[in-house]
């Protein structure tokens, strides 16, 4: 079992542009948790996907959405990008039947 | 509103000395209540979670956690710290299982030989 995978591992852009960060879940797990991590700060919950559809969201602006596939794999794409948006980017999988969200090593955007 | 307060920014314990790293946390429903550990380059590994039943919960790496109600307080433990328990450990609360977590700020554990 690869468990959660995400890619890129590290990204370089300037503001003003956009990015798609992907991740997949660990196998046999159908939902898909996004986490911005600044430096020196706790994860912030950026949204959930679950059966392709947005079920939550956090207090992120509309720049930051999100899509979700029929193999429950996950992309998060952040237009207009600032240097604000510069963090670790988690993705957590898990499941109705397992109480764990198991997360993935994250992707490092620094944006200039 | 719903927080989560680690007042620990940072903290240094000799390996083998015993080990509590303080959270607590605002929450208007029954509260899921989790410990996770994030090393150097690595993702969140979850240490162990309270749901419900018995308030002294028992995790992976010898470390343990008692919920208390009254002190809105989920205090994680280790009575023998490793070297290799350096690492940033967060607490985190949620609704429930699956869904959003809400996080504290992290607690940073250095260890000294």
């Amino acid at each position: 079992d690869a468990g959660v995978t995400q890619s890129p591992t590290h990204l370089i852009k300037t503001r003003g542009q956009q990015v798609t960060l992907r991740c997949s879940p660990k196998s046999g797990h159908d939902t898909v948790s996004w986490y911005q991590q600044a430096l020196g700060q706790g994860p912030q919950f950026i949204f959930q996907y679950y059966e392709e559809e947005e079920r939550q969201r956090g207090n992120f602006p509309d720049r930051f959405s999100g899509h979700q596939f029929p193999n429950y794999s996950s992309e998060l794409n952040v237009n207009a990008l600032l240097l604000g948006d510069s963090a670790l980017y988690l993705c957590a999988s898990s499941s109705l039947v397992v109480d764990e969200q198991f997360f993935g090593p994250g992707t490092r955007l620094t944006v200039l | 509103a719903q927080s989560v307060t680690q007042p620990d920014i940072h903290i240094t314990v000799s390996e083998g000395a015993s080990l509590e790293l303080r959270c607590n946390y605002s929450y208007g429903a029954t509260p899921y209540l989790f410990w996770y550990v994030q090393s150097p380059g690595q993702g969140l590994q979850l240490l162990l979670k309270y749901f419900s039943g018995d308030t002294l919960v028992q995790g992976i790496k010898g470390f343990e956690a008692e919920f208390k109600r009254s002190q809105s307080s989920f205090n994680l433990r280790k009575p023998s710290v490793h070297w290799s328990d350096a690492a940033e450990y967060f607490c985190a609360v949620g609704a429930g299982n699956n869904r959003k977590l809400i996080w504290g700020l992290g607690t940073s554990l250095a260890v000294n030989p």
